[in-house]
């Protein structure tokens, strides 16, 4: 089966750059969406397509996708980023989701 | 477009989980879409239970492919999940939604652009 590999957290001060990878045996050949997860609330589609941002998302949220690491980036972190972070992929019929990275703005 | 979950908030061991999901604002009969059924363990992640496809084909997880059934029904514009002999492990919150594919160059993508606000199922003796 296929994994994806995410840290489990990842801490950033305010207005600093927070990155958080998704690794994966030849992941840049796939699509890769990215999830924002609140407590008590449902996922948020954040990335997809690698670099693509869905309506309504800050432009501060950035991606990118080579070879074996998918990353996610948020320039200028706030305090309103602090979530759950799931990187997702589809491989041969199935649906993969990373194990999640909790984001920490200190 | 809104999902809603509804079904049993509780469920006794090697009992049926039913659950269906609501589709209001679009139509489940479109081929534009997947509707799927994703849960997550208390403080864990998540996890992608399968989809069904306007046309009826489903696709399942393989670790619960034995176990799982999704039917769609477009006359109450809904989709369903029947999860079979449940025990302890199948105590998640359960999340239906919408996956906007996109197909390039051979390869897929899934991404979930709409999802229901979750329905908490706890599997008890």
């Amino acid at each position: 089966s296929y994994d994806l590999t995410q840290p489990p957290s990842v801490s950033a001060s305010p207005g600093q750059t927070a990155s958080i990878t998704c690794s994966g045996e030849k992941l840049g050949n796939k699509f890769v969406s990215w999830y924002q997860q609140k407590p008590g609330q449902s996922p948020l589609l954040v990335m997809y397509r690698h670099t693509k941002r869905p309506s309504g998302i800050p432009e501060r949220f950035s991606g990118s996708n080579s070879e074996n690491t998918a990353t996610l980036t948020i320039s200028v972190t706030q305090a309103v980023d602090e979530a759950d972070y799931y990187c997702q992929a589809w491989d041969s019929g199935t649906v993969i989701f990373g194990g999640g990275t909790k984001l920490t703005v200190l | 477009v809104h999902l809603q979950e509804s079904g049993p908030g509780l469920v006794k061991t090697s009992e049926t989980l039913s659950l269906t999901c609501t589709v209001s604002g679009g139509t489940v009969n479109n081929g534009g879409f997947y509707w799927t059924w994703i849960r997550q363990h208390p403080q864990r992640g998540l996890e992608w239970i399968g989809y069904i496809y306007y046309t009826g084909d489903t696709t399942y997880n393989p670790s619960l492919e034995s176990r799982v059934v999704i039917s769609m029904d477009t006359s109450k514009n809904s989709f369903s999940l029947e999860l079979k002999s449940v025990t302890a492990a199948d105590t998640a919150l359960y999340f239906c939604a919408r996956d906007n594919y996109f197909y390039d160059s051979g390869s897929r993508e899934s991404k979930f652009d709409s999802w229901g606000q979750g329905t908490l199922v706890t599997v008890s003796s």
